[in-house]
């Protein structure tokens, strides 16, 4: 298996611009992860899907986030308007089951100017 | 012990010197803890998962302890390589959230 897959690995946008992150899961898993990673605060559980269906979004900043999962492959994090403040590693993460190890991407380095 | 805590925050080891870091988590609702090595650049990589409490799990030079009743693991790395220079997270597994991670101890191998 080709692992979690990210897109794009490096985002560099205006403030204001609408921002967009893929993500395709490890075939087979029914749990998707996708936090955020900062100096300050480490790594943040944004929300997680159990089956496509969004089960926990408490950790999305605000309503300038929205993350959707049309299919079992694949889910979007969007950011808009961004803020220079959401500069930071957006990593997704899949699972088979929900307390299991979980499998990261390599991330999406965004930087908001 | 509300959230995942981990130290120290970094670490720096002379080559050949054998090391170990902490992480402590609330007990209660306990399900696993989870080891991960997260180098620069690259995404966090699973080295552990231990559920039961007095689980010892070993990789090569890596080895994990897991006291469950009093809320901590421990991480050991015996004879240190410059490789093993990364950030070393720890989650706690329990309750809704799925993995809470603790901020990392970051491990910088001197030669």
């Amino acid at each position: 298996d080709a692992g979690v897959i990210q897109s794009p690995r490096h985002e560099v946008t205006e403030m204001g611009q609408e921002v967009t992150l893929r993500c395709k899961p490890i075939s087979g898993h029914d749990y998707l992860f996708w936090y955020r990673q900062t100096m300050m605060r480490g790594l943040e559980l944004l929300i997680y899907f159990n089956n496509n269906v969004p089960i926990d979004d408490s950790g999305m900043p605000e309503d300038r986030f929205s993350a959707k999962m049309p299919n079992a492959s694949f889910s979007t994090l969007k950011i808009q308007p961004s803020e220079p403040r959401d500069s930071a590693v957006y990593f997704c993460a899949s699972n088979r089951q929900f307390q299991e190890t979980q499998y990261f991407g390599p991330g999406t380095r965004l930087l908001v100017l | 012990i509300l959230n995942v805590e981990q130290s120290p925050q970094s670490l720096h080891v002379q080559e050949g010197d054998s090391t170990n870091f902490t992480c402590s988590f609330p007990s209660s609702n306990f399900y696993a803890l989870h080891w991960y090595r997260w180098e620069t650049a690259k995404s966090p990589e699973a080295l552990f998962v231990m559920t039961l409490n007095g689980d010892e799990k070993k990789k090569g030079r890596i080895s994990a302890t897991l006291n469950t009743k009093e809320g901590y693991s421990y991480l050991y790395i015996k004879g240190s390589q410059p490789e093993d220079s990364a950030t070393y997270l720890c989650a706690r597994g329990g309750g809704a959230d799925g993995l809470t991670f603790g901020k990392g101890t970051h491990l910088i191998i001197q030669p």
